[in-house]
């Protein structure tokens, strides 16, 4: 089955902890992004990856970093969460960057930081 | 600054009735117009979109209505149905940057009452 796999799907945590969430897609999509989700604020780009070694800022990328060694891993890392991090977070892929390739998202991390 | 502004943030519509959600956006350059439905617990999933070559995009019940002067879209939900309660997501990119630069409204959170 085609999909994006995200883990942990829930995690709870406190300030200061480094963490990283997984993203892996079967697909063999070049372009995996991640967002985050915050009520009232709609789905905003954090980090976006356009192949293996390539990857660059979104919208809101302060204080996460990710890394792109194989095409089909993408994680998220977050060196030192903060509450303001607290969110729901999508990873998502798509065959390609330009275009209109449907982008295939994720089931969500939750992520509470104390 | 939101790029993309979506209205109402929530919506509860009877069995049988439309739902209309609205967006409007700022940057003309936008030219790929994409709906996401997310389900509680689920990333979002594409579910319809549009180019502004056309005034009007139906699949099914659902329709996309596209108005390039005003500079607004919208979606209709023919004979909404319980199944399709669930969080509503316009987005805006250009089809040269794709998932890059991919924009999302707010979100509208739809409830279909039996």
């Amino acid at each position: 089955e085609a999909q994006v796999t995200q883990n942990p799907r829930y995690l709870i945590t406190v300030t200061g902890k480094k963490l990283t969430v997984t993203c892996s897609q079967n697909m063999n999509h070049e372009y995996m992004s991640w967002y985050r989700q915050d009520p009232g604020l709609g789905l905003r780009q954090i980090y976006y990856s356009m192949n293996v070694e390539v990857t660059d800022k979104g919208d809101v990328p302060e204080g996460y970093k990710v890394s792109r060694k194989e095409k089909r891993n993408f994680p998220l890392i977050l060196e030192s969460p903060s509450p303001n991090q607290t969110s729901l977070y999508f990873c998502a892929s798509s065959f390609s960057l330009a275009g209109d390739y449907e982008q295939y998202f994720g089931p969500g991390t939750r992520l509470t930081v104390t | 600054q939101q790029q993309v502004k979506q209205s109402p943030q929530s919506l509860i519509v009877q069995k049988g009735g439309i739902s209309i959600i609205n967006c409007a956006y700022e940057n003309t350059a936008f030219d790929y117009f994409p709906w996401y439905q997310q389900f509680p617990g689920k990333g979002p999933a594409l579910l319809i979109a549009i180019r502004p070559d056309v005034s009007e995009k139906k699949e099914g019940r659902f329709t996309i209505s596209f108005n390039k002067s005003a500079k607004q879209f919208s979606l209709h939900i023919m004979d909404s149905q319980p199944g399709d309660s669930a969080t509503y997501f316009c987005a805006a990119t250009n089809l040269i940057q794709g998932a890059q630069k991919l924009v999302f409204g707010q979100g509208t959170r739809l409830t279909i009452n039996p």
